[in-house]
């Protein structure tokens, strides 16, 4: 069955500190990627997307993730966390228009 | 514009109850998802409309879960004889849902959570 792996459960960072997380994927062939983003008391909200062409993908708020294909990973990188960015990150595989498979997800806490 | 919108945002019942939940799309997305996040868990499918019909139930836990989609936009998800197990919060997604990558990105809305005493 496919499946979304989040190596992190909880991540704690100071700020400015360099933040990646892990997502590997087990679907074959042909896939979309995503990662989410669950602010304290919001809804999932879109961080990013890799659909096809270049592997590295710039989201908002200074996110990027890179697609290595023969690893089947999508980590999710910033250079420099801010307060504001604690929250909840979920990835999210799937095929076509077909349902999203999400990873168990990873809590971020960024201490001032 | 106005987002994916869920009614109620809590429902708190008695174990054997029946619960209807309501999802309202973005206008003229085709596409609709549910999904349930239980605590400390990713969001897990439940099912999937294009249009008016169910293109993937597969993620239907048991045959007392059913969902609705009858003019092809709101959608209502019924859980008949609840069970505190089903105690989750339930998701809400929509997309574009025609040809082209670009239209596949689902957007969430806020979710109902639902108690079962």
């Amino acid at each position: 069955a496919q499946s979304v792996s989040q190596h992190n459960h909880h991540v704690i960072l100071s700020e400015a500190a360099s933040l990646e997380l892990g997502c590997n994927y087990s679907y074959g062939g042909t896939v979309n990627l995503f990662w989410y983003v669950q602010y304290p008391g919001q809804h999932l909200q879109l961080l990013l997307k890799y659909f096809s062409g270049d592997p590295l993908v710039k989201g908002i708020k200074g996110f990027e993730a890179e697609f290595i294909k023969s690893k089947f990973s999508f980590n999710l990188r910033k250079p420099s966390v801010q307060w504001s960015d604690t929250a909840e990150y979920f990835c999210a595989v799937n095929r076509g228009y077909n349902k999203l498979i999400f990873g168990a997800g990873t809590r971020l806490a960024v201490h001032p | 514009g106005a987002g994916v919108s869920q009614t109620p945002s809590n429902k708190v019942t008695e174990k054997g109850k029946y619960v209807e939940l309501r999802c309202d799309p973005i206008s003229g997305h085709t596409a609709l998802y549910w999904y349930r996040q239980s605590l400390g868990q990713g969001p897990e499918f439940l099912i999937y409309f294009q249009g008016t019909g169910a293109a993937d139930d597969s993620g239907l836990p048991n045959d007392r879960f059913f969902a609705v989609r009858p003019e092809g936009s709101v959608s209502t998800l019924k859980i008949q004889r609840t069970e505190r197990g089903d105690s989750a919060v339930y998701l809400c997604a929509s997309s574009l849902g025609y040809s082209g990558r670009e239209s596949n990105e689902q957007f969430f809305g806020p979710g109902t959570r639902l108690t079962v005493l």
